[in-house]
Formats: structure tokens, C-alpha cells, sequence
């Protein structure tokens, strides 16, 4: 089945550092990518959508200039979280639907903790 | 705005029972739901989605039914084992945005 993954798995920063998170599709193309977050017992909520090619579109309250994001390829996704801030610490996950298939293909999560 | 309601929080069930979990949504009916598992500190993995025509949908011991009219889902998990503990996420697509989803239900199957 198609896979999804994010680089890295975890990762801890000193507040005020720049963190960049990986979203590789593996056996498919994905021309759109979604960046979610999720706070503990929360939900997930889509934060922004990774176009290749152009600019990415955010959901209303995510502050673009935080949130940088490059759809650089085909296959590759990245958010960099800047100036990271100890609320900026969440589980940030990516999802790539596929050509063809209704569902989305989930990335198994990057926890990041900023202290 | 679309709102999800996933009306458990948590569910206890013995093994062997059947669990029913309900996901009900406001303003208007999606073209397809989809429900997803979540393990602690994982990605949501993909389970069943059902379109707006079908009214069930089955895998395995997996069952999905959707009523337009009560604008709600349930998800039906028959003989459940401690393995499918789990939370479980029920989620809408909005058009070519991402999923729009609910805070989930964290199932216990108890032995």
C-alpha cells in the first residue's frame, strides 16, 4: 500500500530555534500534501495545504510566516516551524492523498517539544 | 462550518462484544465519510469510507453505516479483541481541502 513518511520522529528544540519536518511520499506522487496538528486528546486540525509548485493555502489562525512550507518536489513536503515557541509544541502530521483513491495516506507523526 | 461529534469520549466493552461507535455532523452531508484508527503517538490509519449513496459498508468485522437523514455514521467493530483498542476518528473531506475531523473515541476492549 502507499506509504507516507515524516523525518524526523521527535525532535526537542530550545525555544526561539527553527525546526524543519519531512513529508515523503514513498511509492507515489502527491502534487498536494496537508500539514495537521494535534494537541494532546485533541484532534487532528488541518493546518495547511502543501501545493507543488506554487504557494501552500493555510487554514484561518495559522500564521503563514511561522509555518513555512515547500512542496519542492513531487514526493517531498517540508514545514519548518520558526522561532519555536514552547506552545508551538505539538504532534504535527502529514497526509498525502493519492491519484485515483478517495482516502489519504497518513505520515506516522513527528512529536515536536520545544523547552 | 462543518462540526464533527464523536459522542463517547472513551467506550469500555468485554471481548467478544460488539462495539458501535456513532459520528454525527452538522450543516450539510459530506460526498463520502471516512474512518480512521489512531494509536498513541502514531498516524491515523485508514479503516472504511462510505459514500453518500451507500448506506453499509463492511470489512472483515467491520461495519460502517451512513444516514444522511440523521446526518450520522456509526462504525460497528463485531467479536472485539484487546488488539483493537484503539481511538477512532471519524472524518469529513471538504472538497479539495484536507479532512475535517473528530476529537475520536478511545475504545478499551477489555479481556
Amino acid at each position: 500500500g502507499a506509504v507516507v513518511s515524516q523525518h524526523p520522529s521527535w525532535v526537542i528544540c530550545k525555544s526561539g530555534t527553527s525546526v524543519k519536518i519531512e513529508c515523503r511520499s514513498l511509492d507515489f506522487q502527491a502534487t498536494t500534501m496537508f500539514w495537521y496538528r494535534q494537541f494532546p486528546k485533541q484532534s487532528l486540525m488541518l493546518m495547511a495545504t502543501s501545493n507543488e509548485g506554487s504557494k501552500a493555502t493555510y487554514e484561518q489562525g495559522v500564521e503563514k510566516d511561522k509555518f513555512l512550507i515547500n512542496h519542492a518536489s513531487l514526493t517531498l513536503s517540508t514545514l519548518t516551524v520558526t522561532s519555536a515557541h514552547p506552545e508551538d509544541s505539538s504532534f504535527y502530521i502529514c497526509s498525502a492523498p493519492r491519484l485515483g483513491v478517495d482516502t489519504q495516506y497518513f505520515g506516522p507523526g513527528t512529536r515536536l517539544t520545544v523547552l | 462550518s462543518q462540526k464533527i461529534e464523536q459522542n463517547s469520549e472513551a467506550l469500555n466493552i468485554q471481548e467478544g462484544k460488539t462495539a458501535t461507535l456513532t459520528c454525527n455532523y452538522t450543516n450539510y452531508s459530506p460526498a463520502y465519510l471516512q474512518w480512521y484508527r489512531q494509536d498513541p503517538g502514531r498516524g491515523p490509519v485508514f479503516l472504511l469510507l462510505i459514500r453518500e449513496n451507500e448506506k453499509e459498508k463492511r470489512k472483515e468485522r467491520l461495519k460502517v453505516t451512513f444516514d444522511t437523514t440523521l446526518k450520522q455514521s456509526l462504525f460497528h467493530i463485531t467479536a472485539s479483541q484487546p488488539a483493537d483498542s484503539a481511538t477512532y476518528l471519524c472524518a469529513l473531506e471538504m472538497s479539495a481541502d484536507g479532512l475535517t475531523f473528530g476529537k475520536g473515541t478511545h475504545l478499551i476492549i477489555q479481556p
